[in-house]
């Protein structure tokens, strides 16, 4: 069966700080791995690696996949309290997407 | 553009009777699939349309669940009849092709007593 781990299951930081989520996957039929945000409804999308060794960035989140470890990390720099949410790691095939449970992540001032 | 939209936001029904949600897909997206998630666990996969036919549809729980994609625009998902272990958030996704990424509705709250 498909599965998706992320650790860790909680996180609390302060604004400012740096952030790295993780997650492995055992899948078959890989073909992306998926982060998304969920704040109160729904999850938006925030990156999609099929390769890996290549980094995604888009503000200060980053991404990178390791597919001979299978495994990717989620970063943030200089976490902003708007950073809250939990950030859901999902492993996508050629049709139905596998997701972990999810990093809850909270950033107070 | 609109996003995924889903209909109703939240739902409370009595065990044994029926709901039927909706979600409409982003337009062009022939891709939509309907995930679960349950209180405490983790977002599972339901089933997925390609327009109208259904290509996957392994995750479905049980017979009591129904999807329907007439004409290949919006789909509905029926519970009939709906048992307690039926509540939870249930998200619906598009994406333009297989493998592309999904956009996630804002989930239907289902609460069953």
């Amino acid at each position: 069966e498909d599965k998706v781990v992320q650790s860790p299951l909680s996180l609390v930081v302060h604004e400012g700080d740096t952030v790295t989520l993780n997650c492995s996957y055992e899948v078959t039929n890989f073909r992306s791995l998926l982060w998304y945000k969920q704040e109160k409804k729904a999850p938006t999308f925030l990156f999609m690696l099929t390769s890996s060794g290549i980094e995604k960035k888009s503000g200060r989140l980053s991404s990178i996949l390791d597919k001979k470890e299978l495994f990717s990390i989620l970063n943030i720099t200089a976490t902003q309290t708007g950073d809250s949410a939990v950030y859901l790691c999902a492993s996508g095939g050629y049709q139905k997407v596998t997701f972990g449970t999810g990093t809850k992540l909270q950033v107070i001032p | 553009e609109a996003g995924v939209t889903q209909f109703p936001s939240h739902s409370v029904i009595e065990k044994g009777q029926t709901v039927t949600l909706r979600c409409d897909p982003i337009s062009g997206h022939d891709n939509l699939y309907w995930y679960r998630r349950v209180m405490g666990k983790e977002i599972k996969f339901l089933l997925h349309f390609v327009k109208e036919s259904k290509q996957d549809e392994s995750g479905m729980p049980n017979n009591r669940f129904l999807a329907e994609r007439t004409g290949g625009t919006y789909s509905t998902l029926k519970v009939q009849p709906a048992e307690l272990e039926d509540s939870g958030v249930y998200f619906c996704a598009s994406s333009l092709g297989l493998g592309w990424e999904q956009f996630f509705g804002p989930g239907t709250r289902l609460t069953v007593l």
